[in-house]
């Protein structure tokens, strides 16, 4: 009940083309859901992350869509770019009781390819 | 300096031996957390620390791992009788309140 399934593991689109990447969650207790991408040799890096009282945040090229009756959550990337290609992590929290964010489930990773 | 750094950037250890990772979180930042990333997988929750004390420590495997942050600034993630298992990228992360923005550029550790 604690996992976050992601999909697909991998993804190649060509430049321009809109990559989506799904997770899906058992926990209802779940509260914060983030976005994090990766670079080789990096740490992740926070994208997006969006809380269940909407259903769509964007930021940029970058939007969460979130389903709660069917416990889902979706990234979406806009006008692709070459320089998008690494690897994108969905996570998930509960801020109850304590309110911290910070313990977060992630899914496996999807590793995309943006090709010229 | 601007982001999260941790030493050292690679650590190769005997199974047996005690190591030492180290992470300088960025200045001001009040919470704090290790996660560690096995090849190919998302990284997973080890402790968090709020100022000095660890609020969660929920995620350390065993009792062989232990973290500490004596100052509220740089914490040591220690590991005993280090096996094999425990070979991974060990991640930090800090952030003001809220989850964790930056993350390190890690350390890896590998067991032989």
């Amino acid at each position: 009940q604690q996992q976050v399934k992601q999909s697909p593991q991998s993804l190649i689109v060509q430049k321009g083309g809109i990559p989506i990447i799904n997770c899906a969650y058992e926990n209802t207790a779940f509260d914060y859901f983030p976005w994090y991408q990766q670079f080789p040799g990096k740490g992740p890096a926070l994208l997006i992350a969006i809380r269940p009282d909407v259903s769509e945040k964007k930021e940029g090229r970058f939007t969460i869509s979130f389903n709660k009756s069917a416990k889902q959550f979706s990234l979406h990337i806009m006008d692709s770019q070459p320089g998008d290609s690494a690897t994108y992590f969905c996570a998930a929290s509960s801020t109850r009781p304590s309110g911290n964010t910070g313990k977060l489930i992630f899914g496996q990773g999807t590793t995309l390819q943006v090709k010229p | 300096g601007a982001g999260v750094s941790q030493t050292p950037s690679n650590k190769v250890t005997e199974k047996g031996k005690y190591v030492e990772l180290r992470c300088d979180p960025i200045s001001g930042h009040t919470a704090l957390y290790w996660y560690r990333q096995s090849l190919g997988q998302g990284p997973e929750f080890l402790i968090y620390f709020q100022g000095t004390g660890a609020a969660d420590d929920s995620g350390l495997p065993n009792d062989r791992f232990f973290a500490v942050r004596p100052e509220g600034s740089v914490s040591t993630l220690k590991i005993q009788r280090t096996e094999r298992g425990d070979s991974a990228v060990y991640l930090c992360a800090s952030s003001l309140r809220g989850p964790p923005s930056h993350f390190g550029p890690g350390t890896r550790l590998t067991v032989l």
